[in-house]
């Protein structure tokens, strides 16, 4: 199976400023297939991005996804108060389907 | 606007079966192209998928679960439900049911319902 590993563990920012959270797989993905989630405490995960690259519908464009292969990254580009979360990424090219182990988004 | 709630013991005992039940709301469960899935996270470890059914009632399985997993679905009361065999304590995981579009082996997960944490423990 993919294993994905995100970096870093834990991100530390202030609002206004850019974000940037790597994902990298222990083999390609196949077809790209690679989404990002946004997780709240008590809340239910949220599809930022999807196909490396394609915003969900309704996720505002300050969130950005990149990459291919092996390496994605997501990119949020001026952080919001709202945006302060966990962020995993999951792999769903081919089975099982598996997930990075998430980055902690925290307020400086 | 869809809506997924999760339903079911908190507690099971090992080596019982947990059973959880997924109901879906602003929408049917018999659309086409889509998959009705569970995944779990244990605490302070990653998600886990654990599998996937559509309302015909074919399935897909995580080949590390899979001789103890069942999945099944009532389109009749429009809900899925999940039976997970012999519990143990790294069974422990908040479980959470989805909603996924596209081709089984490699679907996308784009709705999630708010998890439900389940504890095995005698």
């Amino acid at each position: 199976e993919i294993v994905l590993t995100q970096s870093p563990g834990t991100l530390s920012l202030s609002p206004g400023e850019r974000a940037t959270l790597s994902c990298r797989a222990s083999q390609s993905v196949n077809r790209n297939y690679l989404a990002w989630y946004q997780q709240k405490p008590g809340q239910a995960p949220r599809l930022l991005i999807s196909g490396a690259s394609s915003r969900a519908t309704g996720i505002p464009d300050r969130f950005s996804g990149s990459g291919s292969g092996t390496d994605f990254t997501l990119t949020i580009s001026r952080l919001e108060p709202e945006d302060f979360a966990v962020y995993c990424c999951q792999q769903y090219g081919s089975s099982p389907y598996t997930f990075g182990q998430g980055t902690k988004l925290e307020i400086k | 606007q869809l809506q997924l709630q999760e339903s079911g013991p908190g507690l099971v005992k090992p080596p019982e079966t947990l059973s959880l039940t997924c109901t879906v709301s602003g929408g049917s469960i018999s659309t086409g192209n889509y998959w009705w899935g569970w995944f779990r996270q244990p605490p302070g470890k990653e998600l886990e998928w654990i599998g996937i059914i559509d309302y015909n009632g074919r399935t897909y399985y995580n080949p590390s679960l899979k001789s103890r997993v069942t999945l099944s679905v009532d389109t009749s009361e429009n809900q899925f439900s999940l039976k997970l065999s012999l519990v143990t304590a790294a069974d422990t995981a908040v479980y959470y049911c989805t909603k996924a579009v596209g081709v089984p082996d490699s679907s996308l997960t784009d709705y999630w319902g708010q998890g439900t944490l389940v504890t095995v423990s005698s």
